[in-house]
């Protein structure tokens, strides 16, 4: 079945280092790609997305990137702060008439001071 | 601009006793409606998901269900609740169209004792 993962599942960086995580996906009608960030006790809360048709896309401190051959994505997070702290997800949207999106399985940021 | 708003924000209930989270989207019409979970410390689980008044897709069996009586209104329900059944429930909404942003409500904190 359709599935996302994501790696890792905890991470720890410095401050002012830079995190990376990674998503691999399975459906490869996939064709939207959202990140969010969900701190602890709230909702998980949109942080950047790319579309098929994209490579790269960055914002400020965050940038995504898409290999769709290789069907997997990344998140780039520069320059970390204390509040990057948080578990961040990242999502397929499954295209085939269904409009789904199934997440990863979430990574634990931390960011130490 | 568009608005999601789930209820209650907790609840404690007893094993056996039924269940009612209700869910309320404003600011647009015919959206893709959904339901997660998530237990303490883990990713989001996809329940149910909804593209119209009456339609509902189920993702995972289980004692739960769900119902779309209006265009923008989603319930979650349980005639009997487990305590499996305690977790995060999140609200969600998109556009009618594949490939759009997911927006979560406020979340629902279900204890089951």
């Amino acid at each position: 079945g359709e599935n996302v993962e994501q790696h890792p599942s905890t991470l720890s960086v410095q401050e002012g280092d830079s995190a990376v995580i990674k998503c691999t996906y399975s459906d490869s009608a996939s064709n939207y790609f959202p990140w969010y960030k969900q701190e602890l006790g709230k909702r998980p809360q949109l942080i950047i997305d790319i579309r098929s048709n994209v490579g790269e896309k960055k914002d400020q401190r965050i940038a995504v990137t898409l290999n769709k051959t290789a069907k997997h994505f990344s998140l780039h997070i520069t320059e970390t702060q204390p509040e990057d702290s948080a578990v961040y997800f990242c999502a397929a949207s499954l295209t085939s008439g269904t409009y789904k999106y199934i997440f990863g399985t979430g990574t634990r940021l931390k960011v130490l001071a | 601009s568009q608005t999601i708003h789930q209820w209650p924000a907790t609840l404690v209930q007893p094993v056996g006793s039924p269940l009612s989270l209700e869910c309320t989207v404003e600011g647009t019409s015919n959206p893709n409606l959904y339901w997660y979970r998530q237990a303490a410390g883990r990713g989001l689980q996809l329940l149910f998901y909804s593209v119209g008044i009456g339609q509902i897709s189920s993702e995972v069996p289980q004692n739960l269900s769900a119902s779309r009586p209006q265009d923008r209104q989603f319930i979650l329900s349980s005639k009997k609740l487990l305590l499996s059944d305690s977790g995060f429930y999140l609200c969600a909404w998109s556009e009618r169209v594949s490939g759009n942003t997911i927006y979560f409500g406020e979340g629902s904190w279900l204890t089951v004792v």
